[in-house]
């Protein structure tokens, strides 16, 4: 039973538009989320966290908002900008240091 | 500063082989990981530990040993290596157990 899905494989964005990525998870019981990005041959890079106590953190480009109701989060990237390109990775933890992984969006930005 | 080192960066092993998977930081944290990634999936958590002399199971635990007895090192051991276990490995580090910095990975294939 997949916990933290991200069901959406692939994302293709013109450059200088907004990138959205979904991430949706099961376990009520989450209340720590993470974003990272990853290129290949590399480790995942960290780029943004949210606790549930909000529901919107930014940082720079980046944005994450969580509806704790749905069960949903997301990550808005504006501009995309073509260094962006690479797999994304939300992460989740209900205070128990076992990060659950999705299983990655690959992002493309078009130049 | 190097950050999370990982060695060897690829290896090949045969089928009842044992090795260990060497993993490094030098940021002074306290949580360490090992997580596993294969195509399609996203990372999975094998083991991790929150100090030094103390690990817990993740996800996906079974055919692997973990000991942490400084807090540089986390090695990661392979006790009688299975086709099953063909994949990439990542350590990651972290002062709290939140934000993770990931070493650049071990492609491992076992034959």
């Amino acid at each position: 039973d997949q916990q933290v899905k991200q069901n959406s494989p692939s994302l293709s964005v013109q450059e200088g538009r907004i990138s959205i990525l979904n991430c949706d998870y099961t376990n009520s019981m989450f209340d720590y989320f993470l974003w990272y990005k990853k290129y290949p041959a590399e480790g995942p890079t960290f780029l943004i966290s949210i606790s549930s106590i909000k529901d919107k953190n930014e940082d720079g480009r980046f944005t994450v908002f969580l509806n704790k109701s749905a069960k949903h989060l997301s990550l808005h990237i504006v501009p995309s900008q073509p260094g962006d390109s690479a797999v994304y990775f939300c992460a989740a933890d209900s205070g128990t240091y076992k990060y659950i992984f999705g299983t990655g969006t690959r992002l493309k930005v078009l130049a | 500063n190097a950050g999370v080192t990982q060695t060897p960066k690829f290896q090949v092993l045969k089928t009842g082989q044992s090795m260990t998977l060497q993993c490094a930081q030098d940021m002074n944290h306290e949580y360490m990981s090992w997580y596993r990634q294969d195509p399609g999936m996203g990372l999975r958590l094998i083991h991790y530990s929150v100090g030094a002399g103390i690990t817990d199971q993740g996800e996906v635990p079974n055919g692997y040993n973990v000991s942490r007895s400084t807090t540089e090192d986390f090695p990661l051991r392979l006790l009688s290596a299975a086709p099953s276990q063909t994949s990439v490995y990542f350590c990651a580090s972290s002062p709290t157990g939140e934000a993770q910095h990931f070493g650049d990975g071990t492609r491992l294939s076992i034959l």
